[in-house]
């Protein structure tokens, strides 16, 4: 299953509320997760099961789809969300799973 | 508070081993099914390996059958991978990740740089 993100690369400024797209070639039903990763530091779990933030996640972060088409909207952007972000379908979890290329946040 | 360290990474030949560790501590290692993921320098995300918790089944990307080789020990409260035959496309920064298949959480990493 291969996972499309897109933009590659999104510009944006602080307070903008931004939409990241997801979309896979085949439906992986709501097995799907986005992480964001901070330069130089390891990537974190934002969302999980689609919509589900993970423990501690700022309530800004919100996630949805299901299927093909999936996205992550940030309603208020932060400084500390400069950052690129991936999503990850587990759907055909243990056989493979797969992320998609990221989309780049930047100022 | 969760913590995993990686280690074991460093430049090694074309067709050398490694062994890369992660010690885990703040959570009760042994309930947790763990993974490997590698991100190549500037690259995307790729997962590599998984164990479940008791250690008894292993799971691998295509691109990791035949070579490597996951483990752990619940004694010690950590996790290994094994790379045997390393190859320049090997060439990553190794995380170990708590918990899959959403991997909650993850480690700092290890790089692993293949190269003459």
């Amino acid at each position: 299953i291969v996972m499309t993100q897109s933009p590659a690369t999104l510009s944006v400024s602080p307070g903008e509320r931004v939409t990241l797209s997801c979309r896979a070639s085949q439906s992986v039903s709501r097995s799907l997760a986005w992480y964001q990763q901070r330069p130089g530091q390891a990537p974190r779990l934002l969302i999980y099961t689609a919509s589900t933030r993970a423990t501690g996640v700022p309530v800004r972060f919100s996630g949805s789809g299901s299927g093909t088409e999936f996205t992550l909207t940030i309603s208020s952007l932060q400084s500390e969300d400069f950052a690129v972000y991936y999503c990850l379908q587990y759907n055909t979890w243990p056989l493979m799973c797969s992320f998609g290329q990221g989309t780049k946040l930047e100022i | 508070d969760v913590q995993l360290l990686a280690s074991g990474g460093g430049l090694v030949q074309p067709g050398g081993s490694l062994r890369l560790s992660c010690a885990a501590s703040g959570f009760t290692f042994s309930n947790f099914a763990m993974a490997w993921v590698r991100q190549a320098q500037g690259g995307g995300l790729e997962w590599v390996s998984a164990i479940d918790g008791r250690g008894v089944r292993t799971y691998y990307a295509d691109s990791a059958k035949g070579r490597f080789t996951i483990s752990r020990d619940n004694s010690q409260n950590t996790l290994y991978l094994q790379i045997d035959g390393l190859r320049a496309e090997d060439t990553a920064i190794y995380y170990c990740a708590k918990d899959v298949p959403a991997f909650e959480f993850w480690g700092q990493g290890t790089l692993v740089t293949v190269s003459t």
